[in-house]
């Protein structure tokens, strides 16, 4: 596609339900990554995936939270039992190559995630 | 402890005049420097990114420039249009994407 798309755009769900968040990148894109962009603060890194694996996954807040990107294209962020402070902009992001520092990011526009 | 620290918080200006955000930093090591855009609801857009020998550079109406020594950077905008209402993020790389260090921002509004 011509950027990064995300779905849904906005999620109110029920505390303690789960949700899927979607990121599709842009085609040909092997570098995926997830941040969490909360009121008022600065975007919070939380997995990155090269190709389909996440050399690291130590930016997610709890094992509640996990992400799967298959056939190195489309990822899902789920987060299990969803608690209030969960509540936030998710934001996906896609580069070229995630191993060359100097490449731009290409952000969505994000899932606004509203927990009751 | 790896720092991004933005000032100001907020500004408002008026169309057609010019305007500097600042970047403080202190991270290590340090890889480059980004700046971006957001607009409201939307996802950050890239404008520069700077490595550690680039002291400045250009997108258009839009000048960062880098001082590594003194880890500082600013974003300076000319001619300020409506468009430019928007909140403006400096993010530096510090050697990994675990390690993108982002600033919480400038909330810029241009008023007519």
């Amino acid at each position: 596609g011509a950027g990064v798309s995300q779905s849904p755009s906005n999620k109110v769900t029920e505390k303690g339900k789960d949700v899927e968040l979607r990121c599709d990148p842009i085609s040909g894109h092997t570098a995926l990554y997830w941040y969490r962009q909360s009121l008022g603060q600065g975007l919070e890194f939380l997995i990155y995936f090269q190709g389909n694996s996440a050399p690291d996954k130590s930016g997610l807040p709890s094992d509640r939270f996990s992400a799967e990107r298959t056939g190195g294209s489309v990822s899902t962020l789920t987060i299990q039992r969803t608690q209030q402070e969960d509540s936030a902009v998710y934001l996906c992001a896609s580069s070229l190559d995630g191993r060359y520092s100097n490449q731009p990011q290409h952000f969505g526009d994000g899932t606004r995630l509203s927990i009751l | 402890k790896n720092q991004v620290e933005q000032s100001p918080q907020s500004l408002i200006i008026l169309e057609g005049k010019n305007c500097t955000l600042q970047c403080n930093y202190t991270v290590s090591p340090f890889s480059n420097l980004r700046w971006y855009k957001q607009d409201t609801g939307r996802g950050p857009v890239s404008l520069t990114i700077m490595t550690f020998s680039e002291n400045t550079k250009s997108n258009g109406r839009y000048t960062a420039t880098l001082d590594a020594d003194t880890k500082q950077s600013s974003l300076h905008i000319t001619a300020s249009q409506l468009s430019d209402s928007a909140s403006y993020i400096c993010v530096v790389f510090s050697g990994g994407y675990n390690k993108l260090i982002f600033g919480a921002g400038t909330r810029l509004a241009v008023h007519p």
